[in-house]
Order: C-alpha cells, then structure tokens, then sequence
C-alpha cells in the first residue's frame, strides 16, 4: 500500500497567486481530512470528508480556503489568492469509517507551503 | 466541547528509561482514541489505537491504557531509545466517523 499521497511536497508561490494542493488516499478509505500545522497554532483541522460528502468545514480560515473531493480516490485543497499568513504545513489524511471499523487514521507526508 | 490535555509538554530521558505519557481529555463519551508520534518535519505515524470498549493495546515496545471513565490515556514507552526521540500526540475520536481532536502533544528527547 502507497499511503497517502500528497503533491506537492514543497510549494513557493508569491502572495495572491492561487495554491493547489492535491491528495490521493488510501484505497478503500472513506474518510479524509486536511489539516495545517504551524508552530503558532499547532494542528488544525480545516475540513473532513466521508464518502466524498463534506461533512465539517468550520475550520476553514475563509473564503480563500476551498477543498473538493470529486471522487474517492482524490481530493485538492485550493487558496485563492494567498497570503503569507498561509504558510504551513499542509496535512491530508484518511481513514475507514462505518460499522465496527477501527478508524485508524493514516498521515501523508504533508505539503511545506510558503508564500512570499 | 471535547478538550484533550497532554502532560508534560516536553521531557527529556536518558536512554533505557521506562517512561509514561499522559492524555486526559475533558469528554468520557469517546469512540476510540489513538496516539501518533511526530518526526521532525515528518507527518504523523499512528502507534496505537484504542477503542472506547478497551483497557489497552500493545505494540512492541509501547503500551497504551484508557480509562474512559476517568478521562485517561497513557503511553507506557519500555527502555526508551534515542529514535523513540520525537513528539508524542494524542487524539480523541467522539462517534464512528467523526474528527480527532488532537491534544498539544509531547516532545520526547531520550539522550544516549
């Protein structure tokens, strides 16, 4: 099994550009989150899918911030335009959810994002 | 509001020191909980998951204990070494299908 794959690993861009980040997750999974990490602010949960359906997006900083997932097997979250606030880590995860699964979450290797 | 505590922030032990983590968490109505460690840099690597139904779960050298009724996780580390060294995370899940809610974590330094 691949793990969870992110693109891309390293992203420089210069404020007000637009940032896609992509994520491919388990196969088989059902659940996906996006998370952020700083050091300021620590892990932050931004949005979660199951079945592809959002299912809580209240971490999601602001209307810059959009995440989509087409189908079960991919997903991006968008920044449009950028700030240099938006620096971070970006985390995508996933996991199995539904009757007497475990729910182990599973971390990608995650996204450095910085913006000039 | 569910609230997940991880006590000390930072510890630091000399090599081949048995040592425990703690997680308390303020909701006792859990699903299952699971703890991570965190490379420098890296992203986050499952170690153990609990469910709300179990008292503990082992692996290898690490040995994880819940007491939902209190609010309680802990993570027993035997004989650390030098690469358990990273930062220590656990996280809390309420319902099937639902969010972690992580706690702040600990930094772990085990000295050789």
């Amino acid at each position: 099994d691949a793990g969870v794959i992110q693109s891309p690993r390293h992203e420089v861009t210069e404020m007000g550009q637009e940032v896609t980040l992509r994520c491919k997750p388990i196969s088989g999974h059902n659940s996906l989150f996006w998370y952020r990490q700083t050091m300021m602010r620590g892990l932050e949960l931004l949005i979660y899918f199951n079945n592809n359906v959002p299912i809580d997006d209240s971490g999601m900083p602001e209307d810059r911030f959009s995440a989509k997932m087409p189908n079960a097997s991919f997903s991006t979250l968008k920044i449009q335009p950028s700030e240099p606030r938006d620096s971070a880590v970006y985390f995508c995860a996933s996991s199995l959810w539904g009757m007497d699964r475990e729910e182990t979450q599973y971390f990608g290797p995650g996204t450095r994002l910085l913006v000039l | 509001k569910q609230e997940v505590t991880q006590i000390p922030a930072a510890l630091s032990v000399p090599e081949g020191e048995n040592l425990v983590l703690n997680c308390s968490f303020t909701d006792s109505a859990i699903y299952n909980l699971q703890w991570f460690r965190q490379d420098p840099g890296k992203g986050l690597t499952s170690l153990l998951l609990i469910q709300s139904s179990q008292r503990e779960q082992t692996s290898g050298r690490l040995n994880a204990s819940l007491d939902k009724s209190s609010g309680r996780s802990t993570l027993y580390i035997a004989a650390s070494q030098p690469g358990d060294s990273a930062t220590y995370l656990c996280a809390v899940r309420r319902t099937s299908g639902s969010r972690l809610t992580f706690g702040e974590g600990t930094q772990l330094t085990v000295n050789p």
